[in-house]
């Protein structure tokens, strides 16, 4: 099995420009998280989903911030417009069931760069 | 509100030392799991905990769940290099309309040779 593949690895952008990062889950997976990685906060759970339906959102920090999961293989966040304070490593995650009660498989993450 | 917690922060220690991280919340958890994370790398799941003074142990690391259900510890006997990198706890707190997993700050090891 591959793992959870995330696109781009880095991503370099200036301040007002749309962000979009990518995110293949492990297939079989019913569940997939975004999390945000930064030194002042360390790791945040932005959103869940489970069978392709958001779950939780409640740690999207703005309305800048979206994502979706069109299908089973398939989730985006979407940063519009970007700021210098969205620089962070971002990380995908998948699990069978629940991740708070089953193994999170996270993927290598995208480093994001807002000049 | 609700957080779980971790210390040290950091810990530097020589090759061969033992090592303790300790994860503490404010409210009682529904389980706890642990994750590695190497520099430049991503979160890997070491272990789960569910029961009320749970102690599991992976080699040369040692886990346990307080019999409250409200901290943890990992326990890393002999380090080694390998060791290096950072330990995240991470709980599952329940609230009135669901559930939250929250991720505690980590602890930085570093293990000099």
């Amino acid at each position: 099995d591959a793992g959870v593949i995330q696109s781009p690895r880095h991503e370099v952008t200036e301040m007002g420009q749309e962000v979009t990062l990518r995110c293949k889950p492990i297939s079989g997976h019913d569940y997939l998280f975004w999390y945000r990685q930064t030194m002042m906060r360390g790791l945040e759970l932005l959103i869940y989903f489970n069978n392709n339906v958001p779950i939780d959102d409640s740690g999207m920090p703005e309305d800048r911030f979206s994502a979706k999961m069109p299908n089973a293989s398939f989730s985006t966040l979407k940063i519009q417009p970007s700021e210098p304070r969205d620089s962070a490593v971002y990380f995908c995650a998948s699990s069978l069931a629940d991740g708070g009660t089953d193994t999170q498989y996270f993927g290598p993450g995208t480093r994001l760069t807002v000049l | 509100g609700q957080q779980v917690m971790q210390i040290p922060q950091y810990q530097h220690v020589q090759e061969g030392e033992d090592f303790t991280t300790y994860c503490n919340s404010s409210t009682t958890l529904s389980n706890i799991q642990w994750y590695k994370q190497r520099p430049g790398g991503h979160p890997v799941f070491l272990i789960q905990l569910v029961k009320s003074g749970e102690v599991k142990k992976q080699k040369r690391l040692t886990f346990q769940f307080g019999e409250a259900k409200k901290n943890s510890s990992l326990h890393i006997t002999a380090t080694q290099t390998t060791d290096v990198g950072t330990y995240f706890c991470a709980g599952l707190l329940m609230k009135p309309y669901g559930q939250n997993f929250v991720f505690g700050p980590g602890t930085r090891l570093s293990v000099l040779p």
